[in-house]
């Protein structure tokens, strides 16, 4: 089974629609990040997480809100999806400073 | 903010040549991650290095703090080496990385 899951793994919603992608992971890691890519853009951070009482926002967080309902589930909400939101989004855990490891990406389509 | 650049952009090449990828960026860190990602779209860790070199199979990684400067290579490339190559470097807030735009490599049987 692996160690980072995503769901739903593809997406597609209507502009004005509220949607919440999930993360779950299994490795223990205290960090848990979003992010999101775009074509010619990369990556970008969202929001990040040291623990279920400590949500940051990173470079992009507007019309995203988080949830870090337990150590092992960090969700990402878009309240009102809008077609540039459209992309694909990758959680990310870490154990301290360590190596990041991503789960399998959800590709969101707001039409 | 750590700007990140990487170099080049595509690269296509013939199975057995060696790959040389480069990332440079502008803020000294902590350590800098190589990460690989299928055209699947999930992304793999494949080096964490904060000095010298790593070495995994047939990829290398070097970094030169001082320079700012880190190199990716492979050797006796093969076409399942095909994949985006993304440098990225801690600086979103807890770590939370910031990533190179990433290197398109075909390699062509």
């Amino acid at each position: 089974d692996a160690d980072v899951t995503q769901t739903p793994r593809n997406r597609i919603t209507k502009t004005g629609k509220r949607i919440m992608l999930e993360c779950s992971q299994t490795k223990g890691h205290d960090r848990m990040y979003w992010y999101r890519q775009d074509p010619g853009l990369g990556l970008r951070l969202i929001y990040y997480s040291f623990d279920v009482k400590d949500i940051n926002k990173g470079e992009i967080s507007d019309g995203y809100s988080v949830s870090r309902q337990a150590q092992a589930k960090f969700s990402l909400s878009l309240e009102s999806a809008i077609p540039n939101q459209t992309a694909l989004y990758f959680c990310a855990t870490q154990q301290g400073r360590g190596e990041q490891y991503f789960g399998p990406g959800t590709r969101l389509t707001v039409t | 903010k750590n700007e990140v650049e990487q170099s080049p952009q595509n690269l296509t090449a013939q199975e057995g040549e060696f790959i040389t990828i480069n990332c440079s960026y502008s803020v000294g860190i902590s350590a800098l991650h190589w990460l690989q990602q299928h055209p699947g779209g999930g992304i793999v860790s494949l080096f964490m290095l904060s000095s010298g070199k790593k070495k995994h199979g047939r990829l290398i990684a070097t970094i030169n703090i001082q320079e700012k400067h880190s190199s990716l290579h492979i050797t006796a490339s093969h076409p399942r080496d095909s994949a985006v190559y993304i440098c990225a470097v801690p600086g979103g807030g807890a770590d939370g990385l910031t990533f190179g735009k990433g290197t398109h490599l075909i390699i062509q049987p």
